[in-house]
């Protein structure tokens, strides 16, 4: 079983839907969670960076962790085709390295 | 802030040659990692560097494998003798020392292995 796992889609919605990413983990020591956006042919891009448990906003963007089901999810409102891009999940796993866990990213596209 | 850069873009050579790849971390981090991305997979750990010290090695890198920071501020990696299982996005990522803050990546060298 992978330490994160994540529906890799693809997904395809009109422009202005709401999106809801989710991934799943399988460590309850994990304490920090990640959002990363990655276009074709680029690094991923730092979009949102959770401690713990609640709900973190920015704009269009909102990430919610939820520990006691070990699950994370973010929410696109108003999606735009600049959106379309994918979406990786990620945590820290654990020492001193504090090395990145990825889940596979979720391939989104917003359709104008 | 000039963010993470990465050099070349893209490396394409034949098996069996050298390939080297830098990464420049953003200038106040401490930490330097480096990942492997293939195809329709998040990226994976490799190596970590704080400021010269290489403290840190994946099981996937193998003795062709070598990174340096010689002086805490760029960093090279090297795969000897390439085979076609090394084809992937190599990225490298920084940040600072302080435990738990987040990295931030630079565009990557896509490796093409003929």
């Amino acid at each position: 079983q992978k330490e994160v796992e994540q529906d890799p889609g693809p997904l395809s919605v009109p422009e202005g839907a709401i999106v809801s990413l989710n991934c799943t983990y399988s460590n309850s020591a994990f304490q920090y969670f990640m959002w990363y956006r990655q276009y074709s042919r680029k690094g991923p891009e730092l979009l949102m960076y959770t401690y713990s448990s609640g709900n973190k906003e920015d704009g269009r963007f909102t990430a919610q962790v939820d520990k006691s089901s070990k699950y994370i999810s973010l929410f696109i409102r108003d999606s735009q085709p600049s959106d379309s891009a994918t979406y990786l999940c990620a945590t820290f796993g654990g020492g001193a390295t504090n090395k990145l866990i990825f889940g596979t990213g979720t391939l989104l596209a917003v359709q104008p | 802030d000039t963010g993470v850069s990465q050099n070349p873009r893209h490396k394409i050579t034949k098996r069996g040659q050298n390939v080297t790849f830098r990464c420049d971390p953003i200038s106040e981090h401490n930490r330097l990692y480096w990942y492997r991305q293939t195809l329709g997979q998040g990226p994976e750990f490799l190596t970590y560097f704080q400021n010269e010290a290489q403290l840190e090695k994946s099981r996937l890198l193998s003795d062709r494998f070598s990174a340096e920071r010689p002086k805490g501020s760029f960093s090279t990696l090297e795969i000897q003798r390439t085979e076609q299982g090394d084809s992937a996005m190599y990225l490298c990522a920084s940040s600072f020392k302080d435990s738990n803050q987040p990295q931030h990546f630079g565009d990557g060298t896509r490796l093409s292995i003929l």
